[in-house]
């Protein structure tokens, strides 16, 4: 059982440059989630997903975007990389009804 | 909206002594309350909740939070510490009803235990 996979670990982006965080998760989970975490401001919600097809925005959501097309995967999308999305990215995912998230080992992101 | 306050940054104890992790909340309604631990380079791991019924939950690690309503705190505890608990704390924070399904979260405290 892998739980929240998240791929890449490590990305070094030049600003304007795009990419894609991808998260993926066997547990058919309907929520998903993703988080960015920076010194001092814990994590912030940038977009989430309450099933496929369905999204919304969380606290942070400009400069990114999100597409839920199935249950298993839930991918973040820069498409203009900037200098302040450098940071460390999580993607979580719970069971609807359920109270606890299970996090990804996180996507640490440069943007130069 | 809701929000949370860990007020320490950072928090020092020696192994062996209790220790404590302070939490503050803000919410309409009534909370749901979390605790979640990071170790290096990983990602977060769930500790314990409070959802209703006895303040008083127990975690893992032998961990324990103390659900406080007119204080709106939710501080972690532990009896004896570990080097080993030494790790970034987070506090978090959803609303019972209305708050759809944002869980906010307080900018950790990192536990530093030492011998």
């Amino acid at each position: 059982n892998a739980g929240v996979t998240q791929t890449p670990k490590f990305q070094v982006l030049k600003t304007g440059q795009s990419m894609t965080l991808q998260c993926a998760q066997d547990m058919n989970h309907e929520y998903m989630s993703w988080y960015r975490q920076d010194p001092g401001m814990g994590l912030r919600l940038i977009h989430y997903s309450v099933g496929a097809g369905i999204t919304d925005q969380g606290e942070v959501p400009n400069g990114y975007n999100v597409s839920r097309s199935t249950t298993e995967d839930f991918p973040l999308r820069l498409l203009s990389a900037a200098p302040s999305q450098t940071s460390v990215y999580f993607c979580a995912s719970r069971a609807a009804g359920a109270n606890v998230l299970t996090f990804g080992a996180g996507s640490r992101l440069t943007v130069l | 909206a809701q929000s949370v306050a860990q007020p320490e940054d950072q928090v020092n104890v020696a192994e062996g002594n209790p220790l404590t992790v302070k939490c503050t909340y803000s919410v309409s309604g009534n909370p749901y309350l979390f605790w979640y631990v990071q170790y290096p380079n990983r990602g977060l791991q769930f500790l314990l909740k409070y959802i209703t019924g006895d303040n008083l939950v127990k975690g893992s690690y032998g961990f324990e939070a103390e659900f406080n309503k007119s204080q709106t705190s939710f501080h972690l505890k532990k009896p004896s510490a570990l080097v080993s608990d030494s790790a970034l704390y987070f506090c978090a924070v959803r609303a019972f009803t209305g708050g759809g399904n944002k869980l906010t979260f307080g900018t950790g405290t990192q536990l530093k235990v030492e011998l």
